[in-house]
């Protein structure tokens, strides 16, 4: 079935970087497109980015823009989100997820998340 | 950037109640709707996507409908397990973006 674990949270200080990894299992990952979302504590979801199966396409909210660089690894079934110039505003659970089909797509499996704290 | 507008934030209701849902778009999205289910400490779960199609396994009494711009999800009857957060996304442009959640509780 499908697999998808996030790691990489942890706490940080404001304008230091981070990078999550999310490891694929039970389906072809060089064939789906990926996506990450976050949520602050006590909120709502928060669409972060989108990547291509290819990584040749690749979307950004514009609160990230600029600061958070989404990739992935066929050859290891792995996503990343490299995450720079970290803010407080940031601190979220960061869920990676799978489209259903190409890059316009739904999440149709979700990661347990991992958590980001932003904080001096 | 296309906003979605849930609505209500909260609901309570009681077991065996038909419940409903809304999200609004700022602009026509062609039904590229999907509906989520989170419970707490949990990572969210579809349960509609195109608007109106349901995902496999997910309960028929789980249905959602499209009128322009406006989305719904409705629950037939509710059974204990549907008490949680439901949030609506769009998909129909970059970059995506969800409604603000609608927990239902028990009355």
């Amino acid at each position: 079935q499908v697999q998808l674990v996030e790691s990489g949270g942890g706490v940080v200080q404001p304008g230091r970087s981070l990078r999550l990894s999310c490891a694929a299992s039970g389906f072809l990952f060089k064939d789906y497109a990926m996506y990450w979302v976050r949520q602050a504590p006590g909120k709502g979801l928060d669409w972060v980015a989108a990547i291509s199966y290819d990584g040749s396409n690749i979307h950004y909210a514009a609160s990230v823009k600029g600061r958070f660089t989404i990739s992935r690894d066929n050859s290891k079934n792995t996503l990343y989100l490299q995450m720079n110039s970290l803010r407080v505003e940031d601190t979220a659970m960061y869920y990676c997820a799978r489209a259903a089909r190409g890059i316009s797509s739904y999440c149709q499996h979700w990661g347990q998340g991992t958590l980001v704290s932003v904080s001096s | 950037d296309i906003q979605m507008t849930q609505s209500p934030s909260t609901l309570s209701a009681s077991v065996g109640d038909r419940v409903t849902i809304s999200c609004r778009a700022s602009q026509s999205i062609s039904g590229w709707l999907a509906w989520y289910q989170q419970k707490p400490g949990k990572a969210p779960k579809i349960l509609i996507y195109k608007a109106s199609i349901l995902e496999t396994g997910v309960p028929s009494r789980f249905s959602g409908t499209e009128s322009g711009t406006e989305l719904t999800l409705t629950i037939s009857s509710l059974q204990p397990d549907d008490f949680a957060t439901y949030y609506c996304q769009q998909y129909y442009s970059f970059p995506f973006s969800f409604g603000q959640g609608t927990k239902l509780e028990i009355k």
